[in-house]
């Protein structure tokens, strides 16, 4: 089925570890983007990608790096991670002539 | 960015319609508005966007207010489906999107 792949689903870290999250799409959109969301929360813009080679900085970058690998995949890597980076993240893609995103399932992280 | 003043809760009783309001005072002229809605433990999915009339889908109208400064989202017929989180968003033409805290809809069997 066609739509935004987001891999790992759960991931536990120990506190200064590294990760990267993967997302990947397969609806040739030109936009990605990376959400994480708190409890109880809305969703908060980290980095998002307007077209393949760019990266721009969203509401909270700090903590965060990315990487547009090509038009398909946008990766979100924590370099150290810190309990405050507990959340669930939200990986999204658009195609700005149809003017909705869609959103991947989320992958869960818990650093402890 | 416009910002987006929506009610915490509400609630509906199934097969009812429902009508969730939001205010956008600050948006601007060329911004349109988006709805999302976000189930539980998934990704928000897109439900309806419009820029000035009013707009209808197999989802739900959007009913858009002639000053813009507000809209409302209608679901006809509520069911227990259609309990989540719904956002309302100004989208300007950078496509970048920023949530609010949106409306938490509890549907009643």
């Amino acid at each position: 089925n066609a739509g935004v792949t987001q891999t790992p689903k759960f991931q536990v870290l120990k506190t200064g570890q590294s990760m990267t999250l993967q997302c990947a799409q397969d609806m040739n959109h030109n936009s990605m983007y990376w959400y994480r969301q708190d409890p109880g929360m809305g969703l908060r813009l980290i980095y998002y990608s307007a077209s393949e080679g760019t990266t721009d900085k969203g509401e909270v970058p700090n903590g965060y790096n990315v990487s547009r690998l090509n038009k398909r995949e946008f990766s979100l890597r924590l370099e150290s991670a810190a309990p405050s980076q507990t959340s669930v993240y939200f990986c999204a893609s658009s195609d700005r002539d149809r003017g909705f995103y869609t959103f991947g399932s989320g992958t869960r992280l818990t650093v402890v | 960015d416009a910002k987006t003043t929506q009610p915490n809760s509400m609630e509906s009783n199934e097969e009812e319609p429902v009508h969730l309001p939001c205010n956008h005072s600050t948006i601007s002229g060329t911004d349109y508005i988006h709805w999302y809605r976000q189930l539980p433990s998934q990704g928000p999915e897109y439900v309806i966007h419009g820029l000035t009339s009013n707009v209808n889908n197999r989802m739900a109208s959007l009913a858009i207010a002639e000053d813009r400064k507000s809209s409302t989202l209608i679901l006809h017929r509520a069911t227990l489906r259609d309990a989540a989180v719904y956002y309302c968003i100004p989208v300007s033409g950078t496509y970048k999107y920023i949530f609010g805290t949106g409306t938490r809809l509890k549907v009643l069997a």
